[in-house]
């Protein structure tokens, strides 16, 4: 059965305090990683997408990277507005579906 | 920038009451989802449109009914709702899958079934 895991759970951080959220994933023949920010109250905001392994995408404070069997989201000196969940999601091979985790919820602290 | 709009944003419904959730998007997107998101169980598809005219199952279909009215629209209907059937329900569009692009997703509603 396909699976995404996320960890850990929960996260808190001192504002500049860097740190990576990890994404492991059992997709069959994954054509794609997605990583998303979920604000509360809000819907999923799309980040990246990695297509293989080695990859890496940089946004403003964040990193995504892919093996064949995670994928890590690094925050390098966070801000207090990185606070939110953190979502990954694999795409299933010749499939329109997206499985995704449960989610990290990132807190940043002033 | 609309992008994905769905209404109503917030609902309380009784056992046994019909609702129907609707979702539009202005990308000229082919595909459309629906997703619920529950606490601790993260967010899982429920039905999904891979174009106009198509409906699939998703993961949790039961109880619930789709239809893709046009390309743009992609309304949820519950029949008769349940209390497991609280939660807060996403719509989300895409280009496809297929082609390796992000889906956008909608800033949900919450239901809740008493």
């Amino acid at each position: 059965e396909d699976q995404v895991t996320q960890s850990p759970e929960a996260l808190r951080l001192q504002e500049g305090e860097s740190s990576s959220l990890n994404c492991s994933y059992t997709v069959s023949g994954l054509r794609g990683l997605f990583w998303y920010r979920q604000d509360p109250g809000k819907g999923p905001e799309f980040l990246f997408t990695l297509y293989s392994a080695g990859e890496e995408k940089e946004k403003e404070r964040l990193k995504a990277t892919l093996t064949k069997k995670e994928s890590f989201l690094h925050i390098t000196a966070p801000k207090p507005e990185d606070s939110a969940t953190y979502l990954c999601a694999g795409a299933q091979g010749g499939s329109e579906k997206l499985v995704f985790g449960k989610g990290t919820k990132l807190t940043v602290n002033p | 920038n609309a992008g994905v709009t769905q209404t109503p944003k917030f609902q309380v419904l009784k056992t046994g009451q019909s609702m129907t959730l609707q979702c539009a998007q202005d990308m000229n997107h082919n595909s459309m989802y629906w997703y619920r998101q529950d606490p601790g169980m993260g967010l899982r598809l429920i039905y999904y449109s891979a174009s106009e005219g198509t409906t699939d199952k998703g993961e949790v279909p039961n109880g619930y009914n789709v239809s893709r009215l046009n390309k743009r629209e992609f309304s949820l209907r519950l029949e008769s709702a349940a209390p497991s059937q609280t939660s807060v329900y996403f719509c989300a569009s895409s280009t496809g899958l297929v082609s390796n692009q992000p889906q956008h997703f909608g800033d949900g509603t919450r239901l809740s079934i008493l």
